[in-house]
């Protein structure tokens, strides 16, 4: 069955630095999303991505982070300046139509 | 503002006993209802989903779920538990007109003892 692959599964960085995290969707699918996890709390919804544009973003998803889809095959988020609260599991998540969307095992950040 | 409540924080049940997860969900019109499944070190796994029809829902492993409108109520049930199904599960509504974006329960951890 196709898969949501992210990576890496474990992301290690200094606060105030760059990072992306980089997802793979299902090949066919044309809706992409970002959700994280912060340790211990609810998942929650950062962003989606449709027709090459943000189609909606949550309160958290401010100045700092970024999506793109660079190819046809890669849907990043990046996050410009990382602060210690960017700690969490971030999901990527794709669907082929409006839903059900499909998830991949996650990356863990940690900003130290 | 749309919002999901899982009541419990913790279940456990016995090998071969049955199984109910509750999920309450606040938002104007009918969403789109899921059920999914995390096991530690793993993602999201959509287990059963509900847009419209029949009420009740067959998903995978065994699961299904049953939607009342009534009640603002979209319950996991099991008739027969498996040590395997032991793992985190959150219910879930699907908002199509805010960019598709999933709000998302709690989640309820199930553990299953022998």
């Amino acid at each position: 069955e196709p898969e949501v692959t992210q990576t890496p599964s474990h992301q290690v960085t200094q606060m105030g630095q760059e990072v992306i995290l980089r997802c793979v969707p299902i090949s066919n699918h044309l809706y992409f999303y970002w959700y994280r996890q912060i340790l211990g709390q609810k998942v929650e919804f950062l962003v989606s991505f449709y027709n090459n544009e943000i189609s909606e973003k949550s309160e958290i998803f401010d100045d700092q982070f970024s999506v793109e889809r660079p190819d046809g095959s890669n849907f990043t988020l990046k996050i410009r300046s990382t602060k210690l609260e960017d700690s969490a599991m971030y999901f990527c998540a794709s669907s082929a139509e409006i839903q059900p969307q499909h998830f991949g095992d996650g990356t863990r950040l940690s900003i130290l | 503002a749309q919002s999901v409540t899982q009541p419990d924080i913790h279940i456990t049940v016995s090998e071969g006993a049955s199984l109910e997860l509750r999920c309450n969900y606040s938002y104007g019109a009918t969403p789109y209802l899921f059920w999914y499944v995390q096991s530690p070190g793993q993602g999201l796994q959509l287990l059963l989903k509900y847009f419209s029809g029949d009420t009740l829902v067959q998903g995978i492993k065994g699961f299904e779920a049953e939607f009342k409108r009534s009640q603002s109520s979209f319950n996991l049930r099991k008739p027969s538990v498996h040590w395997s199904d032991a793992a985190e599960y959150f219910c879930a509504v699907g908002l199509m007109e805010y960019g598709n974006k999933l709000v998302f329960g709690a989640g309820t951890i199930l553990r299953v003892k022998s």
